[in-house]
């Protein structure tokens, strides 16, 4: 079984429109979780993280779901350059094993 | 100029010969981290290393070596490169996992033949 699992998509929606990312892990003692996001051939660069409380970063809210075992990404009033692709990232023992899920491709339509 | 520098950013060669990919950076951070790319796989660790004198295996590190020359460089070689491994090649470096921020360099591009 995978440590990190994404619906990998794609979603194609219409620009101002809200999408949802789900994210679930499987080891509950995962501590750090995160998600990047990755440009078509680009690296992956940090877009937040996601902390118990959950939290907002403009359009952009993260949520943990500890009992679940699930991540959430919320993106409201979606913009052509929100597409891309989105990874949901774990950490479990802090320091030394990031895992990253496969992805969920995002694309904004005009 | 990029902080997390690869060399070569894309390579093609044939089954068989020893390939190595360069990593560099300057963000003066401890960790440093190998991660090979592929369809439908995602991102999965390969070595990692934690200062010059540490190396530490990830999850696929078969048909793979590295070497923390410095704190700043961190290679990965194939000794014998064969098909399978054509992907694309990140290394990633990280200060402390409690910000749980990687740096990535642009990537790596191998095509094995």
């Amino acid at each position: 079984r995978k440590e990190v699992e994404q619906d990998p998509g794609p979603f194609n929606v219409p620009e101002g429109a809200t999408v949802a990312f789900n994210c679930t892990y499987s080891n509950s003692a995962s501590q750090s979780f995160f998600w990047y996001r990755q440009d078509c051939r680009k690296e992956p660069k940090l877009l937040m993280s996601v902390y118990s409380s959950g939290n907002e970063d403009g359009r952009f809210t993260a949520q943990l779901n500890r009992a679940s075992q699930y991540i959430s990404l919320l993106i409201r009033d979606s913009k052509l350059s929100d597409s891309a692709t989105y990874l949901c990232v774990v950490n479990i023992n802090t320091g030394n094993q990031f895992y990253f899920g496969t992805g969920t491709s995002l694309t904004v339509i005009p | 100029d990029a902080d997390v520098t690869q060399t070569p950013r894309n390579r093609i060669t044939k089954t068989g010969k020893r390939i190595m990919l360069e990593c560099s950076q300057t963000k003066g951070h401890d960790r440093m981290y190998w991660y090979r790319q592929d369809p439908g796989l995602g991102l999965r660790l390969i070595y990692y290393s934690f200062d010059v004198k540490d190396i530490n295996k990830g999850e696929i590190s078969d048909g793979y070596s590295v070497s923390r020359q410095a704190q700043a460089k961190f290679s990965l070689s194939l000794e014998s490169a064969i098909p399978n491994q054509t992907a694309l090649y990140f290394c990633a470096t990280s200060m402390t996992a409690s910000t749980g921020e990687l740096f990535f360099g642009e990537g790596s591009r191998l095509t094995v033949l």
